[in-house]
């Protein structure tokens, strides 16, 4: 398994602003996911990234609106810039071990 | 198009009554497949999964689930249902022809439990 936290648990954000939402395991893992899941949905892949290599998005997503970064195998962040009312969701990060993945609490962002 | 079903948005139940969620799926192959749940305000945990051998897999909590292949179903159940396991319910997978590995999940089914 893999224990994850993510910073910040929740924030209000006024909108174009930008917000770091950072993503910490506590194992070496490759691959790691971004998803987001907005009220009352499910979970959409926002995009991969893997250790030492561009993170690839999902169609729907570009990398100006949700830059991602992974500079080692137990750490990630992922911004939401510009932010609208629309961005307004649970942003959870995934690592992948072998062919599971394992979810944190996530990110609460209410955009105002 | 890959895609997973649960056709089920919202199951309401009696407390220790039996429980079973729907979930198929259409892949070429069989998938890999999970079970997972959603507390309110909690991220996701992991209840089950399948990836080979024994159709029948025994999770946390109480909770299994069958593999039918032949009906592409991965069905989740309880026999008895506690207040606690209220929760959104979601069911994915994962394509083994996938390098990527990466999870599709279904729309998800909330659980409500009556006293």
């Amino acid at each position: 398994s893999a224990v994850i936290s993510q910073k910040p648990s929740r924030d209000i954000c006024q909108r174009g602003t930008s917000l770091t939402i950072q993503c910490q395991v506590d194992s070496q893992v490759t691959m790691m996911f971004w998803y987001r899941q907005q009220p009352g949905q499910s979970l959409t892949l926002i995009a991969t990234a893997n250790q030492g290599s561009e993170a690839t998005y999902e169609s729907g997503f570009v990398i100006d609106k949700f830059p991602i970064s992974r500079p080692n195998l137990t750490f990630s962040t992922l911004t939401v810039s510009n932010m609208s009312p629309e961005d307004s969701s649970i942003y959870l990060c995934s690592p992948q071990k072998g062919y599971e993945q394992f979810f944190g609490p996530g990110t609460r962002l209410t955009v105002l | 198009a890959q895609s997973v079903t649960q056709p089920d948005i919202h199951i309401t139940v009696s407390e220790g009554a039996s429980l079973e969620l729907r979930c198929n799926y259409s892949y070429g192959a069989t998938p890999y497949l999970f079970w997972y749940v959603q507390s309110p305000g909690q991220g996701l945990q992991l209840l089950l999964k399948y990836f080979s051998g024994d159709t029948l897999v025994q999770g946390i909590k109480g909770f299994e689930a069958e593999f039918k292949r032949s009906q592409s179903s991965f069905n989740l159940r309880k026999p008895s249902v506690h207040w606690s396991d209220a929760a959104e319910y979601f069911c994915a997978v994962v394509d083994r022809g996938s390098t990527l590995g990466r999870l599709y999940f279904g729309r998800g089914t909330q659980l409500t439990v009556w006293p």
